[in-house]
């Protein structure tokens, strides 16, 4: 069983600064992991996705993650956030590469003027 | 390249009225997903498919879900009889193949009064 949890329901920083948007997952198997984003009345769009290999990954938007398996961790970052980037966010686990994903409850990022 | 097509994009039903959802994948894409959203929780999954078969739908609340890909490409989500606590955004989402990344639809919201 998989499971995803993000700290944090809502996360608000200033335009400019970093955001960091937490998650922590638990599988029994080595997982894949992924960060969606969601914006008002809208689908999910990925952000980017951890399969195999570096444990640093870029997505889109100047979004990175880092997968720390010592931690069962996969951290959201971006160096300076902009008003665009206020969305809902969910991170996400799974098996392999799409199957059957297990969400988190997603954190809902505000950014300030 | 065509996304993922759902319609309606918004229902308004009262309480014990029946509800039909489609989706239309994306063109070849054998694997479809349903997933329930309700506000404030990420999204679980209700149903995959592969092709016209069912590969899990072991979420689903077979007492009053139902959900069909006949031919294999569109495929339609049934609430009978709704419930309030049925009221939430209903996302299909499709990919290539089992392991292969899933693309969501836009999401139908439904509204049970």
């Amino acid at each position: 069983a998989q499971s995803v949890t993000q700290l944090g329901s809502h996360v608000s920083v200033s335009e400019g600064a970093l955001v960091l948007l937490r998650c922590n997952y638990s599988s029994s198997v080595p997982p894949y992991l992924f960060w969606y984003v969601q914006y008002p009345n809208q689908g999910l769009q990925l952000l980017l996705k951890y399969t195999t290999g570096a444990t640093l990954v870029k997505g889109i938007n100047g979004f990175e993650a880092e997968f720390k398996k010592s931690e069962t961790s996969f951290h959201l970052t971006k160096p300076s956030a902009h008003m665009s980037d206020a969305a809902e966010y969910f991170c996400a686990v799974s098996v392999n590469a799409g199957n059957m994903l297990t969400f988190g409850g997603g954190t809902r990022l505000m950014v300030k003027p | 390249e065509a996304g993922v097509a759902q319609s309606p994009r918004y229902k308004i039903i009262e309480k014990r009225q029946s509800v039909a959802f489609w989706c239309n994948p994306i063109s070849g894409h054998a694997t479809l997903y349903w997933y329930q959203q309700i506000l404030g929780q990420g999204p679980k999954l209700l149903i995959q498919f592969q092709n016209n078969g069912v590969v899990d739908d072991s979420q689903l609340p077979k007492d009053r879900f139902s959900a069909e890909r006949l031919k294999g490409v569109d495929s339609t989500l049934k609430i009978q009889p709704a419930k309030l606590e049925d009221s939430a955004v209903y996302l299909c989402a499709s990919s290539p193949g089992q392991g292969k990344l899933a693309f969501f639809g836009q999401g139908t919201r439904l509204t049970v009064v």
